[in-house]
């Protein structure tokens, strides 16, 4: 079972910022807040990923939260390119499955 | 960059029969693995690798077999295909061996119908 909790959908309109928020309360000390994407018919995308800090990379911003039980995945100038559905998952290692959850289905509007 | 290529992308097949799946990355990557995933469910690790000839039974190995013959390439067999079964198989791989977090790079997936 996904030991993370997203809501199920959010909008956004072309060239806004949006913030994806995450909440997993129970998080371990080892385990890494990963995001992925997914559009139908691909396999999941990797977005990015944390531990304790704050990142950034060319597709997002990371913010994981000082206790770390939750994290906002922000996205900025939204395209069409970025509706998909996000799943924000705890990984420890690799050797595992990945307990994707509904995750939150971003729309973009024009 | 590099590219996890699948094939088929669509198989249908009948019950009972065996059905292989393949997969190809050029990342240069250690680690290839193999998940199903349902409609509307995560992703269940059915096999990985961690070297070439090398073979890890993940949670849901049992109806599959894999075959790592060489690193750049993995392919996963149903030994006999349930009818009415449905699914999509994800390969994925990943640079180092998976002993710690680290990032997937996925295929676009086979999708599997039975008939």
């Amino acid at each position: 079972d996904a030991k993370t909790t997203q809501p199920d959908s959010m909008e956004s309109t072309e060239g806004e910022t949006v913030h994806l928020p995450c909440s997993h309360a129970t998080i371990s000390g080892n385990e890494y807040i990963y995001w992925y994407r997914q559009v139908p018919l691909q396999g999941p995308e990797y977005v990015t990923h944390g531990l304790q800090q704050n990142t950034t990379n060319s597709m997002a911003f990371l913010a994981i939260a000082s206790d770390r039980k939750s994290s906002t995945l922000i996205l900025t100038h939204v395209s069409l390119r970025d509706a998909a559905v996000y799943h924000c998952i705890l990984i420890e290692g690799g050797y595992q499955n990945f307990y994707f959850g509904k995750g939150t289905s971003l729309t973009v509007i024009p | 960059g590099g590219i996890i290529t699948q094939t088929p992308k669509f198989l249908i097949g009948q019950e009972g029969q065996k059905l292989t799946l393949k997969c190809q990355q050029n990342f240069n990557h250690d680690t290839m693995y193999w998940y199903r995933q349902d409609s509307g469910k995560g992703l269940r690790l059915i096999y990985y690798s961690i070297t070439e000839n090398d073979l890890q039974k993940g949670d849901l190995s049992e109806g599959y077999d894999a075959s790592r013959e060489k690193k750049s390439s993995f392919s996963l067999t149903v030994t006999s295909a349930q009818k009415n079964e449905m699914a999509v198989f994800l390969c994925a791989s990943s640079e180092l061996g998976g002993r710690w977090a680290e990032t997937l790079y996925f295929g676009s997936g086979t999708r599997l119908t039975v008939l």
